[in-house]
């Protein structure tokens, strides 16, 4: 089946820095990629949506240059917290969807995020 | 909107006992439906999907769901829980027509599995 892999799968860091989550679709190749956040005991949130080779798609309320995404190549996607605070303390999870005319969307393992 | 509402925030079944999770949805049109479960450390994953074909699905790990459009619901349901079942499980429906709609997830429901 398709996998999808996140990195790293924890981090911690201190505030003001900015943080790197990588997003690997292992045995596909994937058009479109998307980013969710999820709150403790709530439920995913989605932030942006990025397709290879173009500019992502921001969800309302997501802050484009507090989040940066790039989605260089069909397998690669990566998410930039830029200047953390703590509240962007979260869990951060990657999703992959084969083509456009899939519905079905392949979720990474998350990444928990923790900036003190 | 498309919106979708997980009815129990916790279920607590016996291990060979039946389970039921309940959501209901809300869409202006003939929606795709999903069930997604979240094991801790792991990627979410699909458990089944409507998609406007039969209304009963039988998706993996002996699960499955019924589209009731009448009752505007998509319970999740297994006649014998395990406890490798317990989980979280969200119900998501697509936000587009067809193919070109984003996830909207439920709140999640988290399933305890008593020995």
């Amino acid at each position: 089946g398709a996998v999808v892999s996140q990195h790293p799968s924890r981090v911690i860091c201190k505030s003001g820095t900015s943080v790197k989550i990588e997003c690997r679709s292992l045995d596909f190749q994937a058009t479109t990629m998307f980013w969710y956040r999820q709150f403790p005991k709530q439920s995913l949130m989605l932030m942006a949506t990025s397709n290879e080779g173009s500019k992502a798609t921001y969800e309302q309320g997501v802050e484009k240059d507090k989040f940066l995404i790039n989605h260089a190549s069909l397998t690669l996607s990566t998410l930039t917290v830029t200047s953390a605070h703590p509240e962007d303390s979260s869990f951060y999870i990657c999703s992959a969807r084969v083509t456009r005319n899939q519905e079905t969307q392949y979720f990474g393992p998350g990444t928990r995020l923790l900036v003190l | 909107a498309q919106s979708v509402t997980q009815l129990d925030s916790h279920v607590s079944v016996s291990e060979g006992t039946p389970v039921l999770l309940r959501c209901n949805y809300s869409s202006s049109y003939s929606p795709s439906l999903f069930w997604y479960v979240q094991h801790p450390n792991k990627g979410l994953q699909l458990l089944l999907k409507y998609t406007s074909a039969a209304t009963l699905v039988k998706g993996i790990n002996g699960f499955e769901a019924e589209f009731k459009k009448s009752e505007t619901s998509f319970h999740l349901t297994k006649p014998s829980a395990h406890m490798s079942d317990a989980a979280e499980y969200f119900c998501v429906v697509s936000d587009g027509a067809g193919s070109q709609g984003n996830l909207i997830f439920g709140k999640g429901t988290k399933l305890s599995v008593k020995p």
